[in-house]
């Protein structure tokens, strides 16, 4: 069974702090693995990443991926209140299917 | 449409009558997609159309639920008989193709309430 686990499960941080969010997986037929932002019902997507060692950034935020230790780290510098949201992690594998984690609750104090 | 639209919003209903949940995809996506978010729980998988191709429905849970896409559109998920744990958020997502690397939109969601 496809497997997706984020840690930590819930994160507080004051603004400013650099905050640092982990996606480990098991799965068959890996394709790529995605990133998601979810402040109220829908997630909105951040990145996708199919290679290793190679780091999307999207101003503040950036991610990276490690096929070899079946993990990404997705990084939030500069926090902002603005970026308190659940984060979540996806793996996509055959058939296009995306397996979820349970995501990242992250809070931003101001 | 700009976007993945769904509906109701929201539903209440009482435990044991069959719910209809609607998506809307954005149009010319070939691909849609159901998930489930329980409270605290991450998004789970129930069911993916591809164009004409036979539905992927390993994700459903139960035989009480069922999807169709008519017209290689809008798409229905139905579950009959409900129960309280069906109670979710129920995420309809679509993409340009199901096959290659695109990026999935998800629709603001139908929030279930089984009472």
């Amino acid at each position: 069974e496809d497997k997706v686990v984020q840690s930590p499960l819930s994160l507080v941080v004051h603004e400013g702090d650099t905050v640092t969010l982990n996606c480990s997986y098991e799965v068959t037929n890996f394709r790529s693995l995605l990133w998601y932002k979810q402040e109220k019902k829908a997630p909105t997507f951040l990145f996708m990443l199919t290679s290793s060692g190679i780091e999307k950034k999207s101003g503040r935020l950036s991610s990276i991926l490690d096929k070899k230790e079946l993990f990404s780290i997705l990084n939030i510098t500069a926090t902002q209140t603005g970026d308190s949201a659940v984060y979540l992690c996806a793996v996509r594998t055959s058939g296009s299917r995306l397996t979820f984690g349970e995501g990242t609750q992250l809070t931003v104090n101001p | 449409g700009a976007g993945v639209s769904q509906s109701p919003s929201n539903k209440v209903t009482e435990k044991g009558k069959d719910v209809e949940l609607r998506c809307d995809p954005i149009s010319g996506h070939t691909a849609l997609y159901w998930y489930r978010q329980s409270l605290g729980q991450g998004l789970e998988f129930l069911i993916y159309f591809q164009g004409n191709s036979a539905p992927d429905k390993s994700g459903l849970p139960s035989d009480r639920f069922s999807a169709e896409r008519t017209g290689g559109s809008v798409s229905t998920l139905t579950i009959q008989r409900t129960q309280q744990e069906d109670s979710a958020v129920y995420l309809c997502a679509s993409s340009a193709s199901g096959t290659a690397a695109y990026e999935q939109y998800f629709g603001p969601g139908t929030r279930l309430t089984v009472t």
